[in-house]
């Protein structure tokens, strides 16, 4: 099994560019979440998805900030304009729900670590 | 309102040596507890987790974590430490969305393990 897959895994951009991360979940999983990681603020929930569905997204920091999954196999999460305050590593995660009581995992990608100058 | 602590930020100990990481949760229900940890440049892997049943789980590489709900605790124990368990172990808990299904984890802000040679 590839494990989930994040790409790029390093991005260096400009204040007021746009961003967009990427991240392909474990084959067979219905659920995905993305994470962020700051020194401020630890590991915090961004946004997540059931089968394509946005669920959670009270994590969102603002309007600059959108995720999409258009299919189980991928989604995106843009920011557009970037600030340097978005610097961090942003993590993608896949579990597949519905397995029962206590099979809920959540698996995690590599992360991209974003760096807005 | 959930949340995750974790009163350690940095912990050294010898390799050997006994360790335990410390985590308090608060939350309203019966919770679902992880441990996991984050190896340099790399994503989060899980350690360990607790639905039920048994308060003493066994996880991966040789931890075990104990759940006591009188003191919200769910402590992460390894009887002796190698150097290649030096890494950032983090503590979450997960809540429960509609479908009484594992939606999104709160994290702790992590405790870093340096072991001495």
């Amino acid at each position: 099994d590839a494990g989930v897959i994040q790409s790029p895994r390093h991005e260096v951009t400009e204040m007021g560019q746009e961003v967009t991360l990427r991240c392909k979940p474990i084959s067979g999983h219905n659920s995905l979440f993305w994470y962020r990681q700051t020194m401020m603020r630890g590991l915090e929930l961004l946004i997540y998805f059931n089968n394509n569905v946005p669920i959670d997204d009270s994590g969102m920091p603002e309007d600059r900030f959108s995720a999409k999954m258009p299919n189980a196999s991928f989604s995106t999460l843009k920011i557009q304009p970037s600030e340097p305050r978005d610097s961090a590593v942003y993590f993608c995660a896949s579990t597949k729900r519905g397995g029962g009581t206590g099979t809920d995992t959540q698996y995690f990608g590599p992360g991209t670590r974003l760096t807005v100058l | 309102a959930q949340s995750v602590t974790q009163p350690d930020i940095h912990i050294t100990v010898s390799e050997g040596a006994s360790l335990e990481l410390r985590c308090n949760y608060s939350y309203g229900a019966t919770p679902y507890l992880f441990w996991y940890v984050q190896s340099p440049g790399q994503g989060l892997q899980l350690l360990l987790k607790y639905f039920s049943g048994d308060t003493l789980v066994q996880g991966i590489k040789g931890f075990e974590a104990e759940f006591k709900r009188s003191q919200s605790s769910f402590n992460l124990r390894k009887p002796s430490v190698h150097w290649s368990d030096a890494a950032e172990y983090f503590c979450a808990v997960g809540l429960f969305d509609r479908g009484s299904t594992l939606g999104r984890l709160y994290f702790g802000r992590g405790t870093q393990l340096t072991v001495w040679p």
